[in-house]
């Protein structure tokens, strides 16, 4: 089974400082990882895919790097509004799936 | 613009069936993949299983056997069926649409809050 650990659990930044969230895998899946932001009330957004892209309408203050088991969610200066939950997810073991437990990144 | 659109019972008492539907609006049904994955109060998020548009069905192993997915194609919508729920069943659920099985989900419906309470 592919597992997906995420940390920090909880990342406690002020506004404006760059804050770093880890994503490792079990075993080795490339690039094929996505980062989402589930603020809560409001749908998941996708932020990055293939490791390193970011979705159609994403701030480049987020950015995604990594590949094999480790990976990066990189958001460069928070914004109030980035404040909320991220998930790493792969989709490179079809057909199952799987996310990270999530981070939270909470207003310091 | 594509919209997923979702409905069902919001309060269920231990042992019923869970029903949820999900209908695509401002896009094709054909050729995508259709997920089901929920977050629990307090829990990540969790993969509850796929279908695609020809009805071939992936589902989470720890949940396969009380879940059945399902598609109705004419009207553009999915559901889910969830068997026997107890009250670890209670979450938020969202249907979500992905291009491939190796891309991620780039479209989310609203959620539907089910609680299950005696």
């Amino acid at each position: 089974e592919l597992v997906m650990t995420q940390s920090p659990a909880t990342l406690s930044v002020s506004p404006g400082e760059r804050g770093t969230l880890s994503c490792r895998a079990s075993q080795s899946i490339g690039t094929d990882l996505a980062w989402y932001q589930h603020i809560p009330g409001q749908t998941p957004r996708l932020l990055i895919y293939d490791a390193s892209t970011r979705a159609t309408g994403i701030p480049d203050r987020f950015s995604g790097s990594g590949s094999g088991t480790e990976f990066t969610l990189t958001i460069s200066s928070l914004q109030s509004e980035d404040f909320g939950l991220y998930y790493c997810q792969h989709y490179n073991n079809w057909p199952l799936l799987s996310f990270g437990g999530g981070t939270k990144v909470e207003i310091k | 613009q594509v919209q997923l659109q979702q409905w069902g019972a919001g309060l269920l008492k231990p042992s019923e069936t869970l029903s949820l539907t999900c209908a695509v609006y401002g896009g094709s049904f054909r050729g995508y993949y259709w997920s089901w994955i929920r977050q629990a109060p307090g829990k990540g998020l969790e993969w509850i299983g796929e279908m695609n548009s020809s009805g071939r069905t992936n589902y989470n192993a720890s949940l396969k056997s009380r879940v059945t997915l399902s598609v109705d194609t004419s009207k553009n919508q999915f559901s889910l069926n969830l068997t026997s729920v107890t009250a670890a069943d209670t979450a938020l659920y969202y249907c979500a649409r992905r291009t491939t099985v190796m891309t991620p989900f780039r479209y989310w419906g609203q959620g539907v809050l089910v609680t299950v309470s005696s």
